[in-house]
């Protein structure tokens, strides 16, 4: 079945630590992007991606890095710049130039500092 | 940039009919979109204006009015499963990414 897969569904960080939450899929989409969203809030834009090897940053990015390697793979890094990393981190995927039209969400990764 | 307004909670009962609005500032607009998002789950799309008007999906219709900046969605015969958060949502200039309003509670009681 086609669809985006986030790992892990629960991250946890230790303080100065980075870490890396994963997100592949196998829909074939050109543009993938990272949200995140904070208890009973909207969700925020971190960085985007239309094309292998190319990234914008969005609305927050400090404190985040990501990479395009692949075209079924945007992984988010979450750095120890990020002094305030716990939220729920959303990636989403949709074919180039239907971004307006419909977004296709994994099923998050719940990220808390220990 | 851009910016969306919508309530931060509406109450209604199952069976009954509820509207969600949704006021938005944009640079550039390229369409209204919304979304359900159950507690815990992903954000799931619910319908598309790129014109004004009234779009119907099922119980669910979305409108859009240009001129106005403004949007709602309609939820009819309510049902408890529609007791979800719902968010609209605007793209930029190029189409290239989607800024979210903040979301609107629904509850149904029964």
């Amino acid at each position: 079945d086609g669809g985006i897969t986030q790992s892990p569904k629960y991250l946890f960080r230790k303080e100065g630590q980075n870490v890396t939450l994963s997100c592949e899929q196998n829909l074939n989409h050109d543009a993938m992007y990272w949200y995140r969203q904070d208890p009973g809030q909207g969700l925020r834009l971190i960085y985007y991606s239309q094309i292998v090897n190319d990234f914008q940053k969005g609305d927050i990015a400090e404190g985040y890095s990501v990479s395009r390697e692949k075209k079924e793979s945007f992984p988010l890094t979450v750095t120890s710049a990020q002094k305030n990393p716990t939220a729920f981190y959303l990636c989403a995927s949709t074919p180039l130039g239907a971004t307006n039209e419909k977004l296709f969400f994994g099923s998050g990764t719940q990220l808390s500092v220990l | 940039g851009q910016s969306l307004e919508q309530p931060s909670e509406v109450t209604a009962v199952e069976g009954a009919i509820v509207q969600i609005n949704c006021t938005y500032q944009t640079s550039g607009f390229y369409g209204l979109s919304w979304y359900q998002q159950h507690d815990g789950g992903a954000p799931t799309f619910l319908s598309y204006n790129a014109l004004d008007g009234l779009e119907e999906t099922g119980r669910f219709s979305s409108f859009l009015s240009r001129s106005d900046s403004y949007g709602y969605l309609l939820l009819q015969e309510l049902q408890m499963k529609d007791s979800a958060s719902y968010f609209c949502a605007v793209g930029d200039n190029a189409g290239n990414m989607l800024t979210f309003g903040g979301g609107t509670r629904l509850m149904v009681k029964p």
